[in-house]
């Protein structure tokens, strides 16, 4: 079974930086791309970022590119997001979600971890 | 890019059929097949209950199915059921930017 977990969301300033880590289980890790999607309170779901199998590809929504960058580490079976430059709209929940294929372009998402909250405010 | 347009809510009654529209552009829904439908009820994970425009994963109820037409694509729940009463969300990928680009999100109330 596919399990994602999620940690490192906190109450933070705005222009602070945090990091948020996925730790993965139940599927070959370096075989699927990885991508960060988030959820405002009561908004709805955005694409933030996704990063190749190998982690040598990535790309950004335009909303947090230049900020955020993702990153993996396929030995330990860790998915990373480093935000910097916090603003207050990026408060919201992140979720770790798994690709269906090797690529982040051109798939979909098959599976979820129940995400963590990050608020940015003073 | 613009969230992808979809109605705020859609309700029926058990057993009836609902259909929820999801409008983008040409340079997401109308262009490419990497269309993805994902059913999520607050307070649990979001679940993808259809891929590729019109596909079903293993364990989706054949209640479930979509299309898509030009620039909108389509998910019909046939025969309502309460558990069907959640937050459903179209998703779309775009290569002119290489990125994905969700919809507004749909309530669907079982009355």
């Amino acid at each position: 079974e596919v399990q994602l977990l999620e940690s490192g969301g906190d109450l933070v300033q705005p222009g602070r930086s945090l990091r948020l880590s996925c730790g993965a289980s139940g599927f070959t890790f370096d075989d699927y791309a990885m991508d960060w999607v988030r959820q405002a309170p009561g908004k709805g779901l955005e694409w933030v970022s996704g990063i190749n199998w190998s982690g040598n590809t990535d790309d950004y929504a335009d909303s947090v590119k230049g900020r955020f960058t993702i990153s993996r580490d396929n030995a330990n079976k860790f998915l990373y997001l480093q935000m910097n430059s916090l603003r207050p709209e990026d408060t919201a929940f992140y979720y770790c979600v798994k690709a269906a294929g090797a690529s982040f372009s051109g798939t979909y998402f098959d599976s979820w971890g129940r995400g963590t909250l990050v608020t940015v405010s003073s | 890019q613009s969230a992808l347009t979809q109605p705020a809510s859609v309700s029926g009654s058990p057993g009836q059929s609902i259909t929820i529209s999801c409008t983008g552009t040409n340079s997401n829904v109308g262009t490419y097949n990497f269309v993805s439908w994902y059913q999520h009820h607050p307070g649990r994970v979001p679940k993808v209950i259809i891929y590729e425009i019109n596909r079903r994963p293993s364990g989706i109820s054949h209640r479930f199915s979509a299309s898509k037409s030009g620039n909108t694509a389509s998910l019909t729940i046939s025969g309502l059921q309460t558990e069907d009463e959640a937050d459903y969300y179209c998703c779309s990928y775009s290569g002119h930017t290489n990125e994905y680009v969700f919809g507004t999100g749909t309530k669907v109330t079982v009355l």
